[in-house]
């Protein structure tokens, strides 16, 4: 069974500060690794995933993360944060067999101060 | 192309009534899950339906079920409501979500369920 842990439910930055958004996870087998965002009263979104690869994945609106088999953690980063980055962040992983059932973390919080 | 629908997006129920919840993916996808979330369990896997069969089961009580259609449009039936139950229900749907690989999940925006 995984399990995931998000290390902050709340981070709290200022406009054009650097992100790190941290998340550990505990599995037996190997797996995928996601990040989700989502926005108030609406769904979950994609924001990056790691499947296989290259271990720094990339999101189009400028987070990265990296992929630390040795630390089993998936940091989610960004170097400047936006006022539309606002929302809550959850870290997710499946393993390669049941890989549409996700294990999500309990979610971190960011807010950006101006 | 239209994106994941769940209906209704709002419900309120009382303790020992039954709800259905509607779920229509993507054209074309035909795996869809089913989450609940919370905020003190957080999000939890409830099942996933491909081509009508249940493919993978969460934990939880056998209040819980669901089906899936011919078309994939899912739903999902809580009987004898707790008020511990009430949650946001996702419902996500993916491409073929075949075992072994992986395909994106398109979540939609969710029923929120209310139990009085």
């Amino acid at each position: 069974a995984q399990s995931v842990t998000q290390l902050d439910s709340q981070v709290p930055v200022f406009e054009e500060a650097p992100v790190e958004l941290r998340c550990n996870y505990s599995s037996s087998v190997s797996v995928y690794l996601f990040w989700y965002v989502q926005y108030p009263n609406q769904g979950l979104q994609l924001l990056l995933k790691y499947l296989s690869g290259s271990t720094l994945v990339e999101s189009i609106n400028g987070f990265e993360a990296e992929f630390k088999k040795s630390e089993t953690s998936f940091h989610l980063t960004k170097p400047s944060a936006h006022m539309s980055d606002a929302a809550e962040y959850f870290c997710a992983v499946s393993d390669l067999q049941g890989a549409q059932k996700l294990v999500f973390g309990q979610g971190t919080r960011l807010t950006i101060n101006p | 192309k239209a994106g994941v629908t769940q209906t209704p997006r709002y419900l309120i129920k009382t303790r020992g009534q039954q709800v259905t919840l509607s779920c229509s993916p993507i054209s074309g996808h035909r795996s869809v899950s089913w989450y609940q979330q919370t905020p003190g369990q957080g999000l939890q896997f409830l099942f996933e339906y491909f081509s009508e069969t249940q493919r993978n089961k969460g934990n939880f009580p056998g209040r819980f079920s669901g089906r899936q259609f011919s078309n994939s449009r899912s739903e999902m039936n809580v009987s004898t409501l707790e008020l511990g139950d009430s949650a946001l229900y996702l419902c996500a749907s993916s491409l073929q979500g075949t075992s072994g690989g992986w395909d994106t999940q398109y979540f939609g925006p969710g029923t929120r369920l209310t139990v009085l």
